[in-house]
């Protein structure tokens, strides 16, 4: 069983439309962080957490330490979010879930 | 947030051959730095942890002489791929952290990536 767990697998939405992906993982952890590849590969770092929630524009990232659960969630979806978000966890080391290819189509 | 820039964006090489890849923190100091490979449609894996100043801490399976790692500056650190063949033709992707970033002990920034292919 990986340590962290992603789903969807893929997910396909209207513009528009509130996305929801979750991660969950088996182990204590220091930090979570959510990450999103673009189709190029680049990755950029959304958010880190270690607690509660956090927000920057249209995206907000939850976290439960208890659960060991996160969620992304993406408010008014624009193609432009068509991308792979990796949830990662930090360990010792950082633990990658296997991402969410999202499509938002106009 | 911080900016990471890798060189090169892609490279490919003949069976044999030595790749160098660099990668650099711009506008802050990394004491560390971290190393990833990622076949296509596949997660990220974790390949070695690099310690500015001192030796670089793989993962479990990587081959240490196989992927030379050196962290010689605060701002940069170099992944080698000696001997290279078709099998390690993968995307490598490096990340620094910023120990400034307030209680983000645990933040990455990561580079662009850089994609090689050995024929």
């Amino acid at each position: 069983k990986n340590e962290v767990e992603q789903s969807p697998q893929n997910l396909t939405a209207q513009e528009g439309e509130f996305i929801t992906i979750n991660c969950s993982y088996s182990v204590g952890i220091s930090a979570l962080h959510w990450l999103q590849q673009h189709p190029g590969g680049g990755i950029v770092s959304l958010f880190m957490l270690s607690s509660g929630k956090k927000k920057h524009g249209r995206l907000i990232a939850t976290i439960n330490i208890q659960e060991k659960h996160s969620s992304l969630h993406i408010t008014a979806s624009h193609p432009r979010d068509s991308a792979v978000y990796i949830c990662a966890v930090r360990i010792n080391d950082m633990r990658f879930g296997a991402g969410t290819r999202l499509t938002v189509k106009p | 947030g911080a900016v990471v820039s890798q060189h090169p964006s892609r490279v490919i090489c003949k069976s044999g051959t030595s790749v160098k890849i660099e990668c650099r923190s711009l506008d802050f100091q990394a004491t560390t730095m971290f190393w990833y490979r990622q076949f296509p449609k596949k997660s990220l894996m974790l390949m070695a942890t690099s310690n500015e100043g001192s030796k670089a801490t793989y993962e479990q399976g990587v081959e240490k002489d196989k992927f030379l790692i050196n962290h010689a500056s605060l701002t940069l650190s170099t992944l080698t791929v000696t001997s290279a063949h078709p099998e390690d033709s993968s995307f490598y992707i490096c990340s620094a952290r910023d120990p400034g970033q307030g209680f983000s002990y645990n933040e990455q920034f990561f580079g662009p990536g850089t994609r090689l292919t050995v024929l």
